[in-house]
Formats: C-alpha cells, structure tokens, sequence
C-alpha cells in the first residue's frame, strides 16, 4: 500500500484532457511543495515531468501541467496524444517519518 | 551530459550479498544528494534510501534498515548500495538517482535488476 493515493488507471481520447489526483496527508503533499510527477514507459527509467507542484523541467511538453490544493496534487496532461500512453508517479517529500520521501501507486494512462 | 549507470544486479540466493554501483558523470557528483529507488516486477516505485552530498548523512526506508548501507566516493563519483541478508521481496529493478535543487528527482540511471530466489 502505498503512502500517497493515485486512481489505478486513467484512459482518455487523442485531443482530450485528463488529470491524475494524488492524495497525500497534512505531513507531506498538503505541508510542502516539494510534489513531483514523473511518467515511466514500460522497460524504462522515469522522467521527470513536473516539479515543485507546477513547474516544467526544460523540454517537457506545455501538455503537462500540475496543480495543488490541500493535500491532493494533480497532474493534467491537454491534448492527449498516443505517446502519453504511460504510467505516471507522484512524489512527495514527507516530515512523516525517517523515510522522508513518499511515492503514490503509479497510474496507467490510456489513450484510447 | 547527466549519465547515471548502475551495474552490479544479478542473481542471488535468499541471504546472500550483492554490491550495486552507479557511476555518475556530466555534473559535479559532490555537489548533489543522491538516492536508490527500486521497482519490483509489476509494481509501483519505491524509495530505497539516500545519501548526503557529502556522505554524512543516510536514510532508509524501514524494510531495508540494518541490511542495506548507501554509501559514496566523491573522488571516483561513484554511488554504492551494498545489499546484505537479501530477500525474496527485494527482487526489484534498483534506480541511481540524482536529487535535484528543487527537491525532486531529476535524473535516473537505466536500472540495474536484482533477483533474489533460491
């Protein structure tokens, strides 16, 4: 069971726009801003998408938004194309315990 | 460049040892905290456990405390992730990875898979 809650699945249309829902605590995604998101191709490494809530790394589509509010983050994607079809990850730094770093169960994108 | 290679996976029986090693190159290794975050077949991320940019300081995810120790060479840029009493559950795809200024992760090597079976 992981620490932060993300729906098992998501599926959506070419051109359509989905969000992804990451539901934390008051002790890691609703106390800091330090929530990132990652998307992960079968047999490859993650790759950072977005970091601190809502900010794109260089070279990451404008398709990819994220947003916060209390202690549920949320990633967008707009325009859905074939190439999201992915699983995607949240992060969230954690005063919860020694572990310090909180991950969610991973959510498969469908484009249907 | 970043690059972050792991090596060192393979096979193992239930109890035994193994040494990963990430070699990192296209930044100043020094300057970063780094991490190990695994993945077993199938599953969700998991973090595994982080080192200080100066290696004075080291967490663990509660599974692997008292078996796995994390540890660095600045001078050979080098990560270290020495895996003793293994389990079965450890079997995982294990990730170097680079903490990045903005508290994420922004750089992960390609994985090097551990199994460990009887």
């Amino acid at each position: 069971q992981s620490a932060l809650t993300q729906p098992a699945s998501v599926s959506g249309s070419p051109g359509q726009s989905i969000a992804i829902s990451c539901t934390g605590t008051s002790s890691d995604v609703g106390a800091y801003n330090y929530v990132s998101w990652y998307q992960q191709y079968p047999g490859k490494a993650p790759k950072l998408i977005i970091y601190e809530v809502s900010n794109r790394p260089s070279g990451v589509s404008n398709r990819f938004s994220g947003s916060k509010s209390g202690s549920t983050a949320s990633l967008t994607i707009s325009g859905l194309q074939a190439a999201d079809e992915a699983d995607y990850y949240c992060i969230s730094y954690t005063h919860r315990t020694t572990t310090t770093w909180v991950f969610g169960g991973g959510t498969k994108l469908a484009v249907l | 460049e970043v690059q972050l290679v792991e090596s060192g996976g393979g096979f193992v029986q239930p109890g035994g040892s193994l040494r990963l090693s990430c070699a990192a190159s296209g930044f100043t290794f020094s300057e970063y905290w780094m991490h190990w975050v695994r993945q077993a077949p199938g599953k969700g991320l998991v973090w595994v456990a982080r080192i200080r940019s100066d290696g004075s300081m080291t967490n663990y995810v509660d599974s692997v405390t008292g078996r796995f120790t994390i540890s660095r060479d600045n001078a050979e840029n080098t990560l270290h992730l020495q895996m003793n009493s293994l389990r079965a559950e450890d079997t995982a795809v294990y990730y170097c990875v680079r903490q990045g200024v903005a508290a994420d992760f922004d750089y992960w090597g390609q994985g090097t898979l551990v199994t460990v079976s009887s």
